[in-house]
This record gives C-alpha cells, sequence and structure tokens, in this order.
C-alpha cells in the first residue's frame, strides 16, 4: 500500500515569504506527527494529531508556525515570514491505533530559506 | 521529560564486520518502548527494529538485534555481517506507552567500508 506522502520534496523560498508543507498520511493513520530535522541534529518534535482531538502543539518554536490536519486525514505545515533559520528537513510521520504501532514517515520536505 | 542520548556521532567499520551502536535514554515511566531507525541519504526514515520495555527477551530481526538493559536504561543496536547498505544515520527513539510520538536520539553516522 502508499506510504506516507509529502510534498514538494524539495522548496527554496527567500526570507519573509510564506511556505505551506503537504503530508498525506498513510490511510486509516489517526495520529499524524510533524518533525524537523536540522543539518546534523536528531528529529525536533514540532505538532502531532490524534484523531478529533485538540493537537499538541507543544513543539512549535514560535506563532510563525501552524498545522491543520483537515479531514483526518492531509496535514498542512504553515510556516509565516520565513527566517534562514527555519532552513531543515521536516518530515511527517503517521502511525496506526495498536499501542506499540511504529511511525512511519515520510520522504521529508527540504526547506531552504535564502 | 525524556531524553534520550547516542554518544557516538560517527562510526566506521569494514564490510562483514559486526558493530554495535549505543544509546542510552532517561525517563520516569515504566510503560515505554524503544526503537532504532534507519536514515540512508534518500531521508526516508525505516524502522530497524523495537522492543517493549516489559519484555525481558532482547529483539532480533535478522542481521540486527539489540542489547536492552533496562536498570542501566541502555539501548544498543548491534548489526552482524555489515554491508554496504547499512550505510546510513542511525536514530534511537524512546516512546511512552499509549499513543505519543517518538523522542529521538542525535543519531549516529554509520559508514561500512568496502
Amino acid at each position: 500500500g502508499a506510504g506516507v506522502s509529502q510534498s514538494p520534496s524539495n522548496k527554496v523560498t527567500e526570507k519573509g515569504k510564506d511556505v505551506e508543507l503537504r503530508c498525506d498520511p498513510i490511510s486509516g493513520h489517526t495520529a499524524l506527527y510533524w518533525y524537523r530535522q536540522s543539518l546534523g541534529q536528531g528529529l525536533e518534535f514540532l505538532i502531532y494529531f490524534q484523531g478529533n482531538s485538540a493537537p499538541d502543539k507543544s513543539g512549535l518554536p514560535s506563532d510563525r508556525f501552524s498545522a491543520e490536519r483537515t479531514g483526518g486525514s492531509v496535514s498542512t505545515l504553515t510556516i509565516q515570514r520565513t527566517q534562514q533559520e527555519d532552513s531543515a528537513v521536516y518530515l511527517c510521520a503517521s502511525r496506526g491505533t495498536g499501542l506499540n504501532s511504529p511511525l512511519h514517515f515520510g520522504n521529508g520536505t527540504r526547506l531552504t530559506v535564502t | 521529560a525524556q531524553t534520550v542520548t547516542q554518544s557516538q556521532p560517527e562510526m566506521s567499520v569494514q564490510e562483514a564486520e559486526t558493530v554495535t551502536l549505543s544509546c542510552t535514554y532517561d525517563t520516569s515511566e515504566s510503560n515505554y518502548y524503544l526503537f532504532w531507525y534507519k536514515q540512508p541519504p534518500s531521508r526516508q526514515m525505516i524502522l530497524v527494529i523495537r522492543q517493549e520495555a516489559y519484555k525481558q527477551q532482547n529483539a532480533t530481526e535478522n542481521r540486527f538485534s539489540v542489547n536492552f538493559q533496562k536498570a542501566a536504561k541502555s539501548f544498543s543496536l548491534k548489526i552482524s555481517d555489515s554491508q554496504l547498505g547499512d550505510t546510513a544515520m542511525y536514530f534511537c527513539a524512546f516512546m511512552r506507552g499509549g499513543a505519543d510520538g517518538l523522542t529521538f536520539g542525535k543519531g549516529t553516522h554509520l559508514i561500512i567500508q568496502p
């Protein structure tokens, strides 16, 4: 079956512009996560959606970052007024309902802010 | 809060050798899960192996096995008969019991030399 799909694969934007990153999770997965991976670093948690519950936004680094998940499926991560320090790979993952179900990741979007 | 520490930023071994990647974690939880993920240059995060904390038996998946020492909070990954395709970043990750995300270490860059 299809895995987690992210688009675009790469995005170059100018400082100050807004960007939208898209994630299509695996069908039927109720949990969806966004992580950020900066060069040479591990994965930094950003936001977590679980079903119809309010999202866990505790990892968002600033109010320039927001995310939505429409219809319990597709998610969009929006970064407003991008800064150079926002340059990173943004990874999306989804997870099934089993208690120890692993996260399944997409290939990520590499964002470069010039 | 949970922390995951990978103390080896980079390792290099010859093809066919056995290599062990270290990981320690800190938590006050009693119910949790541990994972090793592989990230090749394609950026795809691939699940290598997982361990339930309540299980004493170490998990194995073909050439991959773990040494889980719960009292010491240690979770090392052993790769036997290493292959060129094993070259990648390896991330150790922790997940609390229940629907929750992962906390990742900073990763170990493993290079398999021909």
